[in-house]
């Protein structure tokens, strides 16, 4: 089944200790981005990643490194952790680069730091 | 002022009617327009693009975009139960849409 996942899916930490957040897709996707989605403000991108090796900064890079050494994997770092990055976190792949082709979103991780 | 501003609801209608979704922006630069639907405690999913100025239809749902006016909207006919979700607009200024920006989401709910 072509997919996206996510994990965990749900995660309490405390302020300052490192976590990852796991990305895969099965899809053979160039693009993959990460969101984060918090109320009154929609989605908004973290960063993205047009392929192995190529990564850039959306909207909201300040607090999170990603790396994509693989094409399916694109895992997200939060290397010290804050109340405000507590959130729900979206992992998205897209086939090609452009706009009409749709992406898909993985199953959300709801981030709780203390 | 945001990029993308978006009324939240919640829009409650009746089973058959017509929804009207909008979104407004600032951005002229925007090109590319889409529309999500999110359900409850799920990921979006794209379900209409459109490019430019104009209408695009699909079964039951139109997009519609004013760039003059900055204004997009979503139209849903015969509206079902199952299109209980919110909905999210999104733009992009480029083919690659590298970035998109998404508005806030409009949550509907449709009574039986």
């Amino acid at each position: 089944e072509a997919q996206v996942t996510q994990n965990p899916r749900y995660l309490i930490t405390v302020t300052g200790k490192k976590l990852t957040v796991t990305c895969s897709q099965n899809m053979n996707h160039e693009y993959m981005s990460w969101y984060r989605q918090d109320p009154g403000l929609g989605l908004r991108q973290i960063y993205y990643s047009m392929n192995v090796e190529v990564t850039d900064k959306g909207d909201v890079p300040e607090g999170y490194k990603v790396s994509r050494k693989e094409k399916r994997n694109f895992p997200l770092i939060l290397e010290s952790p804050s109340p405000n990055q507590t959130s729900l976190y979206f992992c998205a792949s897209r086939d090609t680069f452009l706009a009409k082709s749709p992406q898909y979103f993985g199953p959300g991780t709801r981030l709780l730091v203390l | 002022q945001k990029e993308v501003e978006q009324d939240p609801g919640p829009l409650s209608v009746p089973e058959g009617a017509i929804v009207s979704l909008n979104c407004t922006y600032s951005n002229s630069a925007f090109q590319y327009f889409m529309w999500y639907r999110q359900y409850s405690r799920k990921g979006p999913e794209l379900l209409m693009y459109t490019y430019s100025s104009g209408n695009k239809e699909d079964g039951r749902f139109t997009a519609q975009v004013d760039k003059s006016s900055k204004y997009i909207s979503l139209f849903i006919r015969d509206s079902q139960p199952s299109d209980s979700a919110t909905y999210l607009c999104a733009m992009s200024e480029d083919s690659s849409a590298s970035k998109i920006i998404f508005g806030s989401g409009t949550r509907l709910s449709i009574r039986p």
